[in-house]
């Protein structure tokens, strides 16, 4: 049972333009959510957090929205730049400030275009 | 800080024999999770401890998977008998409470 899905294996955008990356889960205990970021032969990177008790988070040129009567998170990149191509993971936990264990998705790649 | 420290990088072995995989945290962590990546399942949860106690076993596939954490500094992760179908990118992480997880750059497993 997946309880974190990213339906869209890959994802072209050109560059300057916004990236869209969409995450559901299933647990509505969650309560906590994060995008990792993986280059090749690279383990994954923390980019940006949020709350359950917040619908935005922005962070540079990122921003993380979530909307927990759907359970649905995104992540927008605007204005998207080639450095940006790696594959991003959505994750969700219920215990973070416990040290709780983080679910992941299968990943979305991301390839921006010149 | 050197991060996560993950070894080896890559491993290819036969079908049927021993595998370890070996994992350093960062100083100060007090949680350590093993991870795997597969295009199907993307990165699944293995096993993970908090204090050096295993938390959550559920994630391991078979009897054949075993994880220890001894002491603080160290954790291994081993597979006997190993399978073609556990060929993967196996991922250790570790964090303290109410921080992200800070993933080491994982072990590339190929069994044949």
């Amino acid at each position: 049972d997946q309880q974190v899905k990213q339906n869209s294996p890959s994802l072209s955008v050109q560059e300057g333009r916004i990236s869209i990356l969409n995450c559901d889960y299933t647990n509505s205990m969650f309560d906590y959510f994060l995008w990792y970021k993986k280059y090749p032969a690279e383990g994954p990177t923390f980019l940006i957090s949020i709350s359950s008790i917040k619908d935005k988070n922005e962070d540079g040129r990122f921003t993380v929205f979530l909307n927990k009567s759907a359970k649905h998170l995104s992540l927008h990149i605007v204005p998207s730049q080639p450095g940006d191509s790696a594959v991003y993971f959505c994750a969700a936990t219920e215990f973070y400030n416990q040290g709780g264990k983080l679910i992941f998705g299968q990943g979305t790649e991301l390839s921006v275009k010149p | 800080d050197a991060g996560v420290i993950q070894s080896p990088r890559h491993e290819v072995t036969e079908m049927g024999q021993e595998v370890t995989l070996r994992c350093k945290p960062i100083s100060g962590h007090n949680s350590l999770f093993w991870y795997r990546q597969t295009m199907m399942r993307g990165l699944e949860l293995l096993i993970y401890f908090n204090n050096n106690v295993p938390i959550d076993d559920s994630g391991m596939p078979e009897d054949r998977f075993s994880a220890k954490m001894p002491n603080a500094s160290f954790s291994t992760l081993k597979i006997q008998p190993s399978e073609p179908r556990d060929s993967a990118v196996y991922f250790c992480a570790s964090s303290s409470l109410g921080s992200p997880l800070h993933f080491g750059n994982g072990t590339r497993l190929t069994v044949t």
